[in-house]
């Protein structure tokens, strides 16, 4: 069985532009997460779904940040504009429940802004 | 104060040593409690559930102290394999209200020859 898809795996832009990156959560799970991990901070719970809608999104850093899940089986986050404060590893995890269950992570997109 | 913390290490010990992570957090009204493994450039992955009553898998065993607010990782015998960033999970309410997780900084094992 396929695991949670990301998409970009890497994706390098300048400051100013849009970057949208994607999620693919295992099937059947009904809730997911977006993550961001940087050396400073950590893992940052960023935005959480379940059955795609947000339940907590106390973590977006801004309103240049935005998440959208149109289904079960597809999510986005959205940064506009970028920042090179935005670098990091953004990680997009599901699980079959709530928090309360095990999380699966993707492999998460490393994102580099000039 | 942060919500999660761990010692960031790195613990350095050789093959077959015992070692032990501890896992602080601050909201006595967290619930569910996890220990994920993170290998360099990868993404975490579930290593084991915290339950009240402590639980063992292998050479692993994790034990919760709700009294003193604290979650730990002892690894027995340890190999080369373990070497790793070990990262803590608490979930707790959010402002709110929902359940959330939060997880530590991470704690770095380096296990040498």
């Amino acid at each position: 069985d396929a695991g949670v898809i990301q998409s970009p795996r890497h994706e390098v832009t300048e400051m100013g532009q849009e970057v949208t990156l994607r999620c693919k959560p295992i099937s059947g799970h009904n809730s997911l997460f977006w993550y961001r991990q940087t050396m400073m901070r950590g893992l940052e719970l960023l935005i959480y779904f379940n059955n795609n809608v947000p339940i907590d999104d106390s973590g977006m850093p801004e309103d240049r940040f935005s998440a959208k899940m149109p289904n079960a089986s597809f999510s986005t986050l959205k940064i506009q504009p970028s920042e090179p404060r935005d670098s990091a590893v953004y990680f997009c995890a599901s699980t079959p429940g709530q928090v309360a269950y095990e999380q699966y992570f993707g492999p998460g997109t490393r994102l580099t802004v000039t | 104060r942060k919500e999660v913390e761990q010692d960031p290490g790195p613990f350095n010990v050789p093959e077959g040593a015992t070692v032990a992570f501890n896992c602080t957090y601050s909201n006595s009204a967290s619930q569910s409690f996890f220990w994920y493994r993170q290998d360099c450039r990868k993404e975490p992955k579930l290593l084991m559930s915290v339950y009240s009553s402590g639980n063992e898998d292998g050479r692993f065993t994790a034990q919760l102290n709700r009294a003193s607010q604290y979650i730990s990782l002892l690894i027995r015998d340890s190999k080369l394999s373990d070497s790793a960033t070990y990262l803590c999970v608490v979930n707790s309410p959010s402002s709110g209200g929902s359940y959330i997780p939060t997880f530590g900084r991470g704690t770095s094992l380096i296990v040498h020859p």
